[in-house]
C-alpha cells in the first residue's frame, strides 16, 4: 500500500489559516487522497477528499500538487475546535480499508 | 439521522476473557468496518462486514471475529484476551454503492481495557 507522510505536529494562532502538509510520493493512478481528523476522546471524522482536482467543502479545502505526490489540506481559519489529529490518507476508489499513520497533531493557540 | 453509536462505553476484562462490543450503523448504510486504536497511536482496520459477509480483514488473529445483522447493526467478538488487546475499538458505517467509495462515519467507541 502506498504510505503517506506527514509533520509530527504543528501549531498554529486562531483565526489564521492552516496549512497541513502530507507527501505520497508512492502514489498510484488509482489512489484516491482522503482527509479525516480525530477531535479527542472521539472517533475520527471525514474532512475531504480528492483525485487530480483541488477540492473545497464547507470544512476546508484540499490542494493536490500536480504530480499527485504531495497534497495540503487548508483550514482557511483556524478555531480552538479544529485542534485534532489530521490523518491523509490514500485509497483505492472501490478500497474499503482506511490505513491510518500517525498523522499531525494540530495545536490551536487563542 | 440518528448516528453511529457503540455500547459499552467502557469494558475491563481479564486476561483470557471473551468480549463482545456493539456498534449501530447510521441510518441508511450498508456497510460497517471496526477498527483498534491503541493509545497515543492512529486506528489500525480490523475488518468490514457488508451485507452480513467479511469483506476485508486486516492484520488481526482469528480470535477476532465479527457478525453484521440483517439490521446493519454488528458486534465485534475477541476470544481470549490479551493484554495487548487494550485499546479503543471504533466501529465506522459508510454505504458502499456501486463499488464507489463513501465517506466512513465513526461512532465515539469503547474503551477496553485487559487486566
Amino acid at each position: 500500500d502506498a504510505k503517506t507522510t506527514q509533520p509530527n505536529s504543528m501549531e498554529s494562532n486562531e483565526e489564521e489559516p492552516v496549512h497541513l502538509p502530507c507527501n505520497h510520493s508512492t502514489i498510484s493512478g488509482t489512489d484516491y487522497i482522503h482527509w479525516y481528523r480525530q477531535l479527542p476522546s472521539q472517533g475520527p471524522e471525514y474532512v475531504i477528499h480528492g483525485l487530480t482536482s483541488n477540492v473545497n467543502n464547507r470544512m476546508a479545502s484540499l490542494a493536490i500538487a500536480e504530480d499527485r505526490k504531495s497534497s495540503t489540506l487548508i483550514l482557511h481559519r483556524a478555531t480552538l475546535r479544529d485542534a485534532a489529529v489530521y490523518y491523509c490518507i490514500l485509497l483505492n476508489n472501490a478500497g474499503n480499508m482506511l490505513t491510518f499513520g500517525g498523522g499531525t497533531r494540530l495545536m490551536v493557540k487563542p | 439521522e440518528t448516528g453511529v453509536t457503540q455500547s459499552p462505553t467502557h469494558l475491563i476484562k481479564t486476561r483470557g476473557q471473551q468480549v463482545t462490543l456493539r456498534c449501530s450503523s447510521q441510518s441508511g448504510h450498508n456497510t460497517v468496518s471496526w477498527y483498534q486504536q491503541a493509545l497515543g497511536q492512529g486506528p489500525q482496520f480490523i475488518f468490514q462486514y457488508y451485507r452480513e459477509e467479511e469483506n476485508g480483514r486486516g492484520n488481526f488473529p482469528p480470535r477476532f471475529s465479527g457478525l453484521q445483522f440483517p439490521n446493519y447493526s454488528s458486534e465485534l467478538n475477541v476470544n481470549a484476551l490479551e493484554l495487548d488487546d487494550s485499546a479503543l475499538y471504533l466501529c465506522a458505517s459508510s454505504l458502499l454503492f456501486r463499488e464507489t467509495y463513501n465517506e466512513q462515519f465513526f461512532g465515539p467507541g469503547t474503551r477496553l481495557t485487559v487486566l
